[in-house]
């Protein structure tokens, strides 16, 4: 199983949005409408964003969105601001109780 | 409040064995599947393997198959990684990770534990 492709970093000034992409295969991404998000800053454990695609976990800003199309899911964040900073990993069911990660996307404010 | 301790990590030499243990509390352990997951130093999570609830599912990543043991004591309230055949490669953070009645929805990890594998 080989991890899904996320872009190595990405940035923007405060307010402005980014979006991360997250590409699979029709055997994880594309096939599954299971697909979360994780925020990690340095140091620290992986705290859920996103799950099943779109949905937020209570206390989750909603300036963070979800959304996939074909076999590459998507993390938005809109509103940018400073504790954004972190790294954020994107994770797939690919069947048989089987689980992907993507390599993380390093997410900067400028 | 939902809490999950991983220990056990530590210093092992190539070939040697380590055993990692997940103290739960704050749920009902046994109504939940859990999952461990490794970050290599200065890289992305690598699932590593997944139990169901009453422990009789249990699969594993590709990289772990046949060295990695996963395990649970529901009375116990304590999920387990027994490693055997250490390589280099294996060296990471080890996260255990409830997951949510969600597929692929890990709602609490735990702080991690370091096992370092080198000579």
């Amino acid at each position: 199983q080989s991890a899904l492709t996320q872009p190595r970093s990405v940035s923007g000034s405060p307010g402005q949005s980014v979006t991360i992409s997250c590409t699979g295969t029709s055997s994880d991404v594309g096939g599954y409408d299971f697909v979360s998000w994780y925020q990690q800053h340095p140091g620290k454990g992986p705290k859920l964003m996103i799950y099943d695609v779109t949905k937020r976990p209570s206390g989750v800003p909603d300036r963070f969105s979800g959304s996939k199309s074909g076999t590459t899911a998507s993390l938005t964040i809109s509103g940018l601001q400073a504790e954004d900073e972190a790294d954020y990993h994107c994770c797939s069911y690919a069947g048989t109780s089987h689980y992907v990660f993507g390599a993380g996307t390093r997410v900067s404010v400028l | 409040e939902v809490q999950l301790v991983e220990s056990g990590g530590g210093l092992v030499q190539p070939g040697g064995s380590l055993r990692l243990s997940c103290a739960a509390s704050g749920f009902t352990f046994s109504s939940f599947k859990m999952h461990w997951v490794r970050q290599a130093p200065g890289q992305g999570l690598e699932w590593v393997s997944y139990i169901s609830s009453g422990g009789e599912s249990i699969f594993y990543g590709d990289s772990v198959k046949g060295r990695f043991t996963t395990s649970r004591d529901n009375a116990r309230n304590s999920l387990y990684l027994q490693m055997n055949s250490l390589r280099v490669e294996d060296t990471a953070i080890y996260y255990c990770a409830r997951e949510a009645t969600d597929i692929c929805n890990f709602d609490y990890w735990g702080q991690g534990a370091l096992v370092t594998v080198s000579s």
